[in-house]
């Protein structure tokens, strides 16, 4: 079965620092991988996919990822984090085939400071 | 280009109460999936819909139950609702073969 860790539950950074969160999943086969972000209260928005090819993945936002077959990871990345990055972000995994169950991780809630 | 909408936004009900929530798909897409978001956690896949059947389910009871229509638009029922079925209750939709979910706004359920 598919699975998916985010090891880290909150996270707190300065405005204008890098950011990394880190996601690892368990998937027999070539994983779906995808990061949504979570306003309060809000549904989720896709912030990028990787389905295959180049390994690093840009996103909206300034938002990148990269998978790393070795590790069973696909950590998010942002070099200069905004006031207004302040959010939830889920790490998921899926698989192809027509009918996708997606599997997300417990999230990370990040907060962005002064 | 309208995206995923869920009606209605917030509900609350009462223990043994039955509840509908609704879901439009993104303009094109013809699968339906939901899922249920409880406080201070990802969300859990319920099942998904496409051609108007249900084609996966997660580990939920048979008290939620699901409907697609020919407009590719979906209901989601729960039965005997209990405390622990508050939560945020999400619609993703997509178009079979493509595999990215886009996601509604929510219906957010209270329990009493």
């Amino acid at each position: 079965a598919q699975s998916v860790t985010q090891p880290d539950i909150h996270i707190t950074v300065s405005e204008g620092a890098s950011l990394e969160l880190r996601c690892n999943y368990s998937y027999g086969a070539t994983p779906y991988l995808f990061w949504y972000v979570q306003s309060p209260g809000q549904g989720l928005q896709l912030l990028l996919k990787y389905f295959s090819g180049d390994t690093l993945v840009q996103g909206i936002k300034g938002f990148e990822a990269e998978f790393k077959r070795s590790q069973s990871s696909f950590n998010l990345r942002k070099p200069s984090v905004h006031w207004s990055d302040a959010a939830e972000y889920f790490c998921a995994v899926g698989y192809s085939g027509g009918y996708q169950k997606v599997t997300f991780g417990i999230g990370t809630k990040l907060q962005v400071i002064p | 280009d309208a995206g995923v909408t869920q009606s209605p936004t917030h509900l609350i009900k009462t223990r043994g109460q039955q509840v509908t929530l609704r879901c439009s798909p993104k303009s094109g897409h013809d699968t339906v999936s939901w899922y249920q978001q409880a406080l201070g956690q990802g969300p859990q896949f319920i099942f998904q819909y496409y051609e108007e059947e249900e084609r996966q389910r997660g580990n939920f009871p048979d008290r939620f139950s699901g409907h697609q229509f020919p407009n590719y638009s979906s209901e989601l029922n729960v039965n005997a609702l209990l405390l622990g079925d508050s939560a945020l209750y999400l619609c993703a939709s997509s178009l079979k073969g493509l595999d990215t979910q886009y996601f509604g706004p929510g219906t957010r359920l209270t329990v009493l």
